[in-house]
This record gives structure tokens, C-alpha cells and sequence, in this order.
């Protein structure tokens, strides 16, 4: 099994709308958990960091549920500027950081 | 703040050529430097890990000979791509990080080789 699973997608989704993204984790000792983006050829860009209490910054909203042992990202009021992939990492217990395949947004005028 | 150059940024050359990719972070000091390589419409797969002036730690099925590296400093890693050949072309990515491994990885913007 995977350390980290993600749903590829693609969402499509019209401006302004909210989209919510899962991303399950096969270690329930993992502590560590990051939210990326990448754009299309370009380098992942550190989003937010995903703490046991949960956090928000602006539109976006990160959330760990450790009893079914996944992380959540919910972006409100989506922008055309938020299409991109968004890659899940669980730091797992050690020095890694284990990346899911990255789910595709595009957001539609 | 939390800046990582990397440097070329795209590299096209002849089969059998070595190559040479530098990572450099420019705002803080990297206790770790992380390679990773991603081919088209995957995920980054992670080549090896070092640590400043220690010896790097391969993933599995990834030739040490083969992608030298070398973490000389705090600030600064290389990669070598040794007698590169076609199926070496990818998007090559470097990450560092300062502290603990709880700490997030700030990422270089790729370097992009094609072998001819």
C-alpha cells in the first residue's frame, strides 16, 4: 500500500465555487503533514502546513482526522489563478516526505 | 524568505555528456537536501538524501555512479548526471530544509533535461 493516496481527479469546477480535496495516510504514527502546489512545469510551492488543530489561511483550510487517517484542503471562492495540482506529504515518522500523485484542479470562468 | 535557486534551469545535450545541476539555498542554512525526479503527469519520486558533508542516501534503484552527489556546504548541493542518455531525461528537482524532519522542504524551480 501507499503511504499516501490521492484522488488525481480532475475537478473541474466553476469560479467561486468550493472544492474540498481528501488525501489518506497508511501510517496512523506519522506526525508531519504539508499541503504543495505545482504548477504545470514548475516546482511544488509549500501551501500550508497541516496541524492537529487544523488551520486556515485566507480561502484555504487544512484538516487532519487522525481516527480515518486523512488530510483535507478546502478551498473557498475558487480563483482561476488556483488551477494547478496539489500535491498531499506525509513526513511519515522519519526524514522523508512522501508525496501523493497530486490532484488537478481547474478552475472555470 | 526561504529561497532555493537551482541552476541550470534546462539543459539540452548530447548522449554520454555528464551533467551538473547545482541547488542553492540563498536565505538560510539547509541541514538536508533532498533529489527528486518527475517525469511527465507523475509524482516526484525522490532520489537521494544528504545531509552537509556527509555521504548521500540512495533510494532504491538508484545508481550512486550514476547521479553523483555531493552537499559540500549548508547552503549549497550538486547533483552529476554521469554519461547521461536518453531515458536520464526528466525534470530534476532539488529540495532543502532547515531543522527537523517535521519542517517543510522548500523546492528549487526544476531543471529540465533533455539527452539527444
Amino acid at each position: 500500500r501507499k503511504e499516501v493516496e490521492q484522488d488525481p481527479g480532475p475537478f473541474n469546477v466553476p469560479e467561486g465555487a468550493t472544492v474540498a480535496f481528501n488525501c489518506t495516510y497508511s501510517n496512523s504514527a506519522s506526525q508531519s503533514f504539508f499541503w504543495y502546489r505545482q504548477d504545470c512545469r514548475k516546482e511544488p510551492k509549500l501551501l500550508m502546513s497541516v496541524y492537529s488543530s487544523g488551520n486556515e489561511d485566507g480561502r484555504f483550510t487544512a484538516q487532519l482526522n487522525r481516527a480515518s487517517q486523512y488530510i483535507s484542503l478546502l478551498i473557498r471562492d475558487s480563483k482561476l489563478s488556483d488551477s494547478a495540482t496539489y500535491l498531499c506529504v506525509d513526513t511519515n515518522t522519519g526524514n522523508q516526505f512522501y508525496f501523493g500523485t497530486g490532484t488537478s484542479l481547474t478552475v472555470i470562468p | 524568505g526561504a529561497v532555493v535557486s537551482q541552476h541550470p534551469s534546462w539543459v539540452i545535450c548530447k548522449s554520454g555528456t555528464s551533467v551538473k545541476i547545482e541547488c542553492r539555498s540563498l536565505d538560510f542554512q539547509a541541514t538536508t537536501m533532498f533529489w527528486y525526479r518527475q517525469f511527465p503527469k507523475q509524482s516526484l519520486m525522490l532520489m537521494a538524501t544528504s545531509n552537509e558533508g556527509s555521504k548521500a542516501t540512495y533510494e532504491q534503484g538508484v545508481e550512486k555512479d550514476k547521479f553523483l552527489i555531493n552537499h559540500a556546504s549548508l547552503t549549497l548541493s550538486t547533483l552529476t548526471v554521469t554519461s547521461a542518455h536518453p531515458e536520464d531525461s526528466s525534470f530534476y528537482i532539488c529540495s532543502a530544509r532547515q531543522g527537523a524532519s517535521n519542517q517543510p522542504q522548500h523546492f528549487g524551480d526544476g531543471t529540465r533535461l533533455s539527452i539527444l
